[in-house]
């Protein structure tokens, strides 16, 4: 079936660093989503992206979708500690919503 | 306005037996969409109802059915359990059944151990 990676898979960082984690796919899309879940959370919707090359920002966050609209990127300015999570790219094939397998973001105080 | 809810929060079940997790859209929403999670792992879609109609199917054996009632509520079934079979299950809503541009909102999921 059709599947999204991302990269890395976990990411430790000293607070006030900056993070990124990318989620790339072998077909074009129609949008991406990111999503992120707290430890022994539920994930929670952040953005979405439809149009090739866009860039969202949400204060220290950066979103971005390729201009080929096959990979996209989170980018954390300064991470704090509630940055702590998961991290997951979701994209639609057809009727179907298929999760990337996550970035798990640890930051040390 | 109340979340997307799910019951029960935590389930213990043994090899064999069958398994019924309900799931609550918030109010206005549609389309109710059921996902398994196991631990470290990104969420696997397994369905997606919309006005009652399966709108989407993961790749799941046929012990996994699920339903929608006219109120937009939703249950998951799922026969047979296996040691596998345990998991994070979670329920998301949505306003719309399209699959395009949805935005999905997460309930707190059943959490169910086969043993």
């Amino acid at each position: 079936g059709q599947q999204v990676m991302q990269i890395p898979q976990y990411q430790h960082v000293q607070e006030g660093e900056d993070f990124t984690t990318y989620c790339n796919s072998s077909t074009t899309l129609s949008n991406i989503q990111w999503y992120k879940q707290r430890p022994g959370g539920h994930p929670v919707f952040l953005i979405q992206l439809v149009k090739s090359g866009e860039v969202k920002k949400q204060k220290r966050l950066t979103f971005q979708f390729g201009e080929a609209k096959k990979n996209s990127s989170l980018h954390i300015t300064a991470t704090q500690t509630t940055d702590v999570g998961t991290y997951f790219c979701s994209v639609n094939y057809g009727q179907n919503f298929v999760f990337g397998p996550g970035t798990r973001l640890s930051v040390l105080p | 306005d109340a979340g997307v809810t799910q019951s029960p929060t935590h389930l213990i079940k043994t090899r064999g037996q069958q398994v019924t997790l309900r799931c609550s859209p918030i109010s206005g929403h549609k389309s109710v969409s059921w996902y398994q999670q196991v631990l470290g792992q990104g969420p696997q879609f397994i369905f997606q109802y919309y006005e009652k109609e399966e709108r989407g199917r993961g790749n799941f054996p046929d012990r996994f059915s699920a339903r929608q009632f006219p109120n937009y509520s939703s249950e998951l079934n799922v026969n047979a359990l296996l040691l596998g079979d345990s998991a994070l299950y979670l329920c998301a809503s949505s306003l719309a059944g399209g699959g395009f541009v949805e935005k999905l909102f997460f309930g707190s999921g059943t959490q169910l151990s086969v043993l």
